[in-house]
């Protein structure tokens, strides 16, 4: 069964600095999709990023990009220049897959709090 | 283009009684996924539904938990008989063939 596994229940960050959460996954899947999403106090799932798990070149998203690395089966998110409405929930979460569809398999989440 | 809707956002219900839980999926979208959020927990796959058929329930619970997407309106959620341990929120997403999965804002269930 895959597996997504987010190490850091908690982080912060500094207004305008940059910060990384990890992800980590087990799949014996050669292809694949990862996603970052955000979850605000609203609660509403937003898509942040995703990467092609074919695709070699890291996926990037103004000031969102991730660190994609296969052998190592792990996905990190980095977000440059953070600001007060980066203060989140952020959710990893794969797709195996299933013809081109599939369900998707989260981590537990880290809260990113945002210092001013 | 409006995303996905779905409604109630918020549904109180006591023990023993039924949820019905709708969701519109965005425009051009025919797969409907539901998934389930727990208090402090990731959201954990439910069931995939095309129009008219159930692709994969295998996250639903074999009793009381049913859902449906029909040729015409929305899909369905529908919990009976629930229980304390229902309370949650309750996302349905929707997409492409095939595409990145789009969430709805959620419906808080709570069973008193």
């Amino acid at each position: 069964a895959q597996t997504v596994t987010q190490s850091q229940p908690e982080m912060s960050v500094q207004e305008a600095e940059t910060v990384t959460l990890s992800c980590t996954y087990d799949t014996s899947e050669s292809d694949y999709y990862l996603f970052w999403y955000k979850q605000p106090p609203s609660r509403q799932m937003i898509l942040v990023i995703r990467q092609e798990a074919y695709k070699q070149q890291n996926a990037t998203e103004n000031r969102f990009s991730v660190n994609f690395q296969k052998a190592a089966k792990s996905f990190s998110l980095k977000i440059s220049d953070s600001q007060l409405g980066d203060a989140a929930m952020y959710f990893c979460a794969s797709r195996p897959p299933r013809g081109s569809q599939g369900n998707l398999i989260f981590g537990k989440g880290t809260k990113l709090s945002v210092k001013p | 283009n409006a995303g996905v809707m779905q409604n109630p956002r918020h549904l109180v219900r006591r023990r023993g009684q039924e949820a019905r839980l709708r969701c519109s999926p965005m425009k051009g979208h025919s797969h409907v996924y539901w998934y389930r959020q727990l208090p402090e927990e990731g959201l954990k796959f439910m069931v995939y539904l095309q129009k008219e058929n159930i692709i994969d329930e295998s996250g639903m619970p074999k009793e009381r938990f049913s859902a449906e997407f029909p040729k015409e309106g929305p899909s369905i959620l529908r919990i009976q008989q629930v229980v304390r341990g229902d309370s949650a929120a309750y996302f349905c997403a929707s997409s492409t063939a095939p595409g990145p999965q789009y969430f709805g804002p959620g419906t808080r269930l709570l069973v008193l």
